[in-house]
């Protein structure tokens, strides 16, 4: 079975800190990576994706890929605690339509 | 700029009641999706639409039916509401395959 696996967390960081978020998948075929960001109470929010092995920087946000380890990771740099939420990465698989799967996500506490 | 809505954003149904949910897009995106999402069990796909004229079932379809109505909409019907399915709703929609998807701010379902 194909899977996307994140620890659920929380992952608890002071202000201003690097906050890293990891992710891995069993499809080695898997062709394309996002990273969503979810409030509690409301609905995903892009943050990132990324295609190609490597990183990939937005503003405080670097999204890492490393196919051959199968991990997609996220960093979040001078993290606030507006920054607080659950973090969802999603993976399109290989075959079919290429639809997203999602892991269960990592909820980020930022405390001051 | 709308992006995706929902309707209803809440809804309480009695056992056995039907509803259907509505979702509409206005990106012109091809391909939308409804995704359920339980406390600890992340996004589960129940039905998706790759293009108009299509549907597919995801990882949840039972007790659901769909209608892809035209390229904006796509409509979520539940014909016998179960206490099992109160969860939030997510219609999501994506211009083409390795794209991001683009999510609606949910429909908060309660069966009693």
């Amino acid at each position: 079975q194909k899977e996307v696996e994140q620890n659920s967390g929380p992952l608890s960081v002071p202000e201003g800190a690097i906050a890293s978020l990891n992710c891995t998948y069993s499809d080695r075929g898997s062709q394309s990576f996002f990273w969503y960001r979810q409030y509690s109470g409301k609905s995903p929010e892009l943050i990132m994706f990324i295609y190609s092995n490597g990183d990939k920087e937005d503003g405080r946000f670097t999204a890492q890929l490393n196919k051959a380890s199968q991990y997609v990771s996220l960093l979040i740099r001078d993290s606030q605690p507006s920054d607080s939420a659950t973090y969802l990465c999603a993976v399109s698989l290989s075959g079919g339509s290429y639809i997203p799967t999602f892991g269960r996500g990592t909820s980020l506490i930022v405390h001051p | 700029n709308a992006g995706v809505t929902q309707t209803p954003k809440f809804q309480v149904l009695k056992t056995g009641q039907s509803m259907t949910l509505q979702c509409a897009q206005d990106m012109n995106h091809n391909s939308m999706y409804w995704y359920r999402q339980d406390p600890g069990m992340g996004l589960r796909l129940i039905y998706y639409s790759a293009s108009e004229g299509t549907t597919d079932k995801g990882e949840v379809p039972n007790g659901y039916n769909v209608s892809r109505l035209n390229k904006r909409e796509f409509s979520l019907r539940l014909e016998s509401a179960a206490p099992s399915q109160t969860s939030v709703y997510f219609c999501a929609s994506r211009s083409a395959d390795y794209q991001p998807q683009h999510f609606g701010d949910g429909t908060r379902l309660s069966i009693l």
